[in-house]
């Protein structure tokens, strides 16, 4: 168990539609980390977030939105979406940035758009 | 275009053989990690290099550094079915916003 809790397991929804991703990272850790990990991409960086502020950028697309609360639990929203955005999402955290520190994974969200 | 370039993309072996894989880049990294992902997990991190020719033994996986901090090896002795997964090297390349990039992956799989 890397303490990292993300809800839900799993989310079936339709084209066009928004859906929610919650991610809680681990005790004691500032930053979070949402990745994307589809078959033909791999696993790719979309945002990071430290101590409640956006830290750094990735392949993160305008329809895509994130932010980290207070708590430090994070969210992902997505919005319009396609479906070209199935994939599983995971969210990671680490006591401080990259480099070193390593990243401990939740068992990610697996998105399917019908 | 791939920071990270791991090869196999795919490995199927039996039980008892040995595998090297390997990650390589143009790109200098500070540091560079390996993760085993398993169906329905996230990765979980096996070990960090931070410096060139670094080796570091995990049990029965061995790690190396390249000299020039572009490349990576993972070599698996004696494989065994719980050793199935897929292998994820990842480097933080600081010309990249010192951010962690990942590579494609190998799936292994050890047959019984």
């Amino acid at each position: 168990d890397s303490g990292v809790t993300q809800t839900p397991k799993h989310l079936i929804t339709a084209t066009g539609q928004r859906v929610t991703l919650r991610c809680s990272p681990r005790s004691g850790d500032l930053s979070v980390y949402w990745y994307q990990q589809s078959l033909d991409q791999g696993l790719q960086f979309l945002i990071q977030y430290y101590n409640g502020e956006e830290r750094a950028k990735g392949n993160i697309l305008e329809r895509f939105s994130a932010q980290q609360f207070p708590d430090l639990h994070s969210e992902l929203n997505l919005s319009s979406l396609e479906l070209g955005d199935s994939a599983l999402y995971f969210c990671a955290s680490s006591v401080g940035g990259w480099g070193r520190s390593p990243l401990h994974f939740g068992n990610g969200t697996r998105l399917t758009v019908t | 275009t791939q920071l990270l370039e791991q090869s196999p993309q795919f490995l199927s072996i039996q039980e008892g053989e040995n595998l090297t894989v390997y990650c390589n880049s143009s790109s200098v990294f500070s540091s560079l990690q390996w993760y085993r992902q398993e169906p329905g997990e996230g990765p979980v991190l096996l070990v960090t290099v931070v410096t060139g020719g670094e080796v570091k033994k995990l049990k029965r996986l061995t790690f190396q550094f390249g000299d020039a901090r572009k490349d990576s090896s993972l070599h698996i002795t004696a494989a065994q079915p719980g050793d199935t997964g897929l292998y994820l090297c990842a480097g933080v390349n600081d010309g990249g916003g010192s951010r962690l990039t990942f590579g494609e992956g190998t799936q292994l799989t050890v047959n019984p």
